[in-house]
């Protein structure tokens, strides 16, 4: 069935330092890629989306791109904050339309 | 406008009690999904509810189960508590059963002694 599989954690960086959280994905389509957000104490919140191939979704400096020829949806950041400390899912919807997610990269960014 | 609401915010409950959880999706929305993040781990699918029917269940044993209003707020209950039950379980809602975005709420720390 349809799966994301993404980099295991944690990923610690230093603070400017540039972010890359990898993603794969399998699908016998090309469903919507989504990455969401996770900060502590907090429920996940979305960080952004591409719906075909090639879209990029960007917010709040974060950037992913959908690679059909490499199956990925890689988010990257070019210079990260203490406050982008968090645990990050990459997620597609499955043949009933739910979000499955991977199994969460933690970040964490020191001073 | 308010976001997905869950209640309580901590559950403590010993092994074998039931525990009930509650979730208010966001005004307008159908659809409810029940997820369980145990520690370490990532998001496990529970179940969905849409428009007061269950949709799609996980890989979880029927002692836990949950229900729909007809103002679709949802409960999820989970019977015999057992230690690996303490968990964050998460409620998300989304505008319908065909709407691929989901928006969580911060959930329900359960702890089983």
């Amino acid at each position: 069935g349809d799966s994301v599989t993404q980099m295991e954690g944690p990923v610690t960086l230093s603070e400017e330092a540039f972010l890359t959280i990898n993603c794969t994905y399998t699908a016998t389509g090309y469903p919507s890629l989504f990455w969401y957000v996770q900060y502590p104490g907090e429920g996940l919140q979305l960080l952004l989306k591409a719906t075909k191939a090639d879209d990029k979704g960007s917010n709040k400096g974060f950037e992913a791109t959908y690679r059909k020829e490499t199956t990925s949806f890689h988010l990257e950041k070019g210079s990260v904050q203490v406050s982008d400390s968090a645990v990050y899912f990459c997620a597609l919807p499955d043949s009933w339309g739910k979000l499955q997610f991977g199994a969460g990269t933690q970040v964490v960014v020191t001073p | 406008e308010a976001g997905v609401t869950q209640s309580p915010t901590h559950l403590i409950k010993t092994r074998g009690q039931q525990a009930t959880l509650r979730c208010s999706p966001i005004s307008g929305h159908t659809s409810v999904y029940w997820y369980q993040q145990a520690l370490g781990l990532g998001l496990q699918f529970l179940l969905w509810y849409d428009e007061g029917e269950e949709r799609n269940r996980g890989n979880f044993p029927p002692r836990f189960s949950g229900r729909q209003f007809p103002n679709y707020s949802s409960e999820l209950n989970v019977n015999a508590l057992e230690l690996e039950d303490s968990a964050l379980y998460l409620c998300a809602s989304s505008l319908s059963a065909t709407n691929e975005k989901l928006f969580f709420g911060s959930g329900t720390q359960l702890s089983v002694l």
